[in-house]
């Protein structure tokens, strides 16, 4: 069945360094993928996309890599800030023409100053 | 802001009671999706809407229905409540378009005792 899920629950860094969260997705249809950030006490925020034609995308001090072959996504945030301590989640779109996100169950990103 | 409203922001009542959740999607978006979050979960699809037509069923328990209104506003149901349908709800929505950030309210977090 589809299934989205993250090979870290926790993950804590030291304020400066970069961070790597991990996401192994099941559905091969699945053609668009999001990291969403949340905040504690807050619903999830847009961090950044990618779309399955791509296999990376920058932003602002995040990047998203997209490995098809072995269904593989991750979230890299370079010079993690204390502001950056959130539960990350990926989703996927499941392909097919109804948009519908399936999500993971999250990793707790903690950052030490 | 994501311009996703969620009302009420809490909610705590008895097993067996029946409430109302509701959801403003952002201006122009016609579908409104909702998602369950409990403490040891990701966010679990419950249900789609599209311009007031039910578009995609996820994991939602008989005891919940939801509609979609002309004003595209959304209401989740929960009824014969349960322990264990205390969670966190979000609504989110997104545009016309498939295959873009769904934007998600604040959430409503309801407490069953």
């Amino acid at each position: 069945g589809e299934s989205v899920g993250l090979h870290l629950p926790t993950l804590s860094v030291q304020e400066g360094d970069n961070s790597i969260i991990n996401c192994a997705y099941s559905n091969s249809a699945s053609d668009y993928f999001i990291w969403y950030k949340q905040e504690s006490g807050k619903g999830p925020q847009f961090i950044i996309d990618i779309r399955s034609n791509m296999d990376k995308r920058q932003g602002q001090r995040v990047t998203v890599l997209l490995n098809k072959t072995v269904k593989h996504l991750s979230l890299q945030i370079a010079a993690t800030q204390p502001g950056d301590s959130a539960v990350y989640f990926c989703a996927e779109n499941g392909g097919g023409s109804n948009y519908k996100l399936t999500f993971g169950k999250g990793t707790l990103l903690t950052v030490n100053p | 802001d994501s311009g996703v409203t969620q009302t009420p922001k809490h909610l705590i009542t008895a097993t067996g009671q029946r409430v109302t959740l509701r959801c403003s999607p952002r201006s122009g978006d016609l579908s409104v999706y909702w998602y369950q979050q409990s403490l040891d979960q990701g966010l679990q699809f419950l249900i789609q809407y599209y311009n007031g037509e039910e578009r995609a069923k996820g994991n939602i328990l008989e005891r919940f229905s939801a509609q979609q209104f002309p004003d595209l506003h959304s209401e989740l149901n929960l009824s014969s409540l349960e322990l264990g349908d205390s969670a966190l709800y979000f609504c989110a929505s997104i545009p016309v378009t498939v295959n873009t950030e769904a934007f998600f309210g604040q959430g409503t977090r309801l407490t069953v005792v």
